[in-house]
């Protein structure tokens, strides 16, 4: 069990579905993430809020839209994706950015299949 | 430019004491971090070096030069559940944490 929770498990969406990502933390965390991670490759991060503000875009392409609604929860609205985003979608949570040595905690994910 | 170098798959005996070695370049640096992921989980913080030296938690103790942009995780008394995949994770001057390409250790019995 982890202290980050993502909703929903598993998403399977076709290519011009609209669908929605979820995370929530309770641990007071002020930095969010969103991370992409591919089979047997290592996370690549995607995007980072700081105290609600989007601080780091990783010229993520525009049919990913994160939103930060407050300090506990974090969305990725997902628009016209291609196959190729197929992959898993992780949150994690921290001290804000610039506590170094603040770990990040991450959520089990979202497996998305884009058909 | 950003690299990151660390051996892809490391296969050790139960009980044995396996180093996982990680070089880096980066855009400034703040420190370095590990994490271990199980397949089909999450990755999960072990340890963080900001300083030169080593850090001991439990089993997993963690090493780092900044001369030398170099430092290594240790694992001793290895166990079955230690079987899983293992990124170095230095963070930058823009306080991005970057993740290595992982190793994959096997633990035998």
């Amino acid at each position: 069990d982890t202290e980050v929770t993502q909703t929903p498990k598993h998403l399977v969406m076709g290519m011009t579905n609209k669908k929605s990502l979820k995370c929530e933390q309770h641990m007071g965390h002020r930095a969010m993430y969103w991370y992409k991670q591919k089979a047997k490759k290592p996370p690549e991060l995607m995007f980072v809020y700081s105290y609600e503000k989007l601080s780091i875009n990783e010229s993520v392409p525009s049919r990913f839209s994160p939103e930060c609604p407050n300090s506990s929860l974090l969305n990725l609205h997902l628009h016209a994706l291609q196959p190729e985003d197929s992959a898993l979608y992780l949150c994690a949570s921290s001290q804000p950015s610039s506590s170094y040595n603040s770990p990040l905690h991450f959520g089990n994910g979202t497996r998305l299949t884009v058909t | 430019g950003q690299s990151l170098e660390q051996p892809s798959e490391v296969t050790a005996v139960e009980g044995a004491i396996v180093q996982i070695n990680c070089t880096y370049q980066t855009s400034g640096f703040y420190g370095l971090s590990w994490y271990q992921q199980h397949d089909g989980g999450a990755p999960t913080f072990l340890s963080y070096n900001a300083l030169d030296g080593l850090e001991e938690t439990g089993r997993f103790s963690s090493f780092l030069s900044r001369s030398d942009s170099y430092g290594y995780l240790l694992l001793q008394e290895l166990q079955m559940k230690d079987s899983a995949s293992y990124f170095c994770a230095p963070m930058d001057s823009s306080y991005k944490l970057i993740f290595g390409s992982g190793t994959r250790l096997l633990v035998r019995p």
